[in-house]
């Protein structure tokens, strides 16, 4: 079964407006999430990696200022895309590890469409 | 040059018959190796992880990891019209979900 949980699974909003997205870890504790991009036909992009109780770290060429990033608590990390536009459609794809030592889980993601 | 190589494909094949999918790769540095199965509009879906060079079956899964030639393989043995999904190679410098390079897919279609 799914070990990481992923909401909405879509959304649709007017451009400037924000969205919140959330990942959850079931089962397990995870200080530390991955959030990742994908455009269709192509690969995933690593977006930023959230940190329970600290800062996220992004990739270059990520803003900071427009993907926010809480890891709130060691179950929970939400992706919020503020002022929205319709480039920031794409699939936002969450993941943590269930251990130190061990692989990736993703979440089923979340299709975003800004109109 | 891209630190990870995968044939996009797409690869079609008749049922039960054994697929083999393939990643090259450059850095000598990735040590933990994984495979992951994508349906349209889902997340990756985890299905080998290995470490370090050797083979690694599960069910009618097999991975293989050659280090000494930069080559990584899933093996699907009786394939399904149910494997149809794009599969994604994976790969990094140390586990616990440490920043992993991900191939660009290979899309696969299993015809009855």
């Amino acid at each position: 079964g799914a070990v990481v949980s992923q909401h909405p699974s879509w959304v649709i909003c007017k451009s400037g407006t924000s969205v919140k997205i959330e990942c959850r870890s079931l089962d397990f504790q995870a200080t530390t999430m991955f959030w990742y991009r994908q455009f269709p036909k192509q690969s995933l992009m690593l977006m930023a990696t959230s940190n329970e109780g600290s800062k996220a770290t992004y990739e270059q060429g990520v803003e900071k200022d427009k993907f926010l990033i809480n890891h709130a608590s060691l179950t929970l990390s939400t992706l919020t895309v503020t002022s929205a536009h319709p480039e920031d459609s794409s699939f936002y794809i969450c993941s943590a590890p269930t251990g130190p030592d061990s692989p990736l889980h993703f979440g089923n993601g979340t299709r975003l469409t800004v109109t | 040059q891209k630190e990870v190589e995968q044939d996009p494909g797409p690869l079609s094949v008749p049922e039960g018959a054994i697929v083999s999918l393939n990643c090259t790769y450059s850095n000598s540095a990735f040590q933990y190796f994984m495979w992951y199965r994508q349906y349209s509009r889902k997340g990756p879906e985890l299905l080998m992880y290995t470490y370090s060079s050797g083979n690694k079956e599960d069910g009618r899964f097999t991975a293989q990891v050659d280090k000494s030639s930069k080559y990584i393989s899933l093996f699907i043995r009786d394939s399904q019209p149910s494997d149809s999904a794009t599969y994604l190679c994976a790969m990094s410098t140390a586990g616990g979900g440490n920043k992993l390079t991900f191939g660009t897919g290979t899309q696969l279609k299993v015809e009855l």
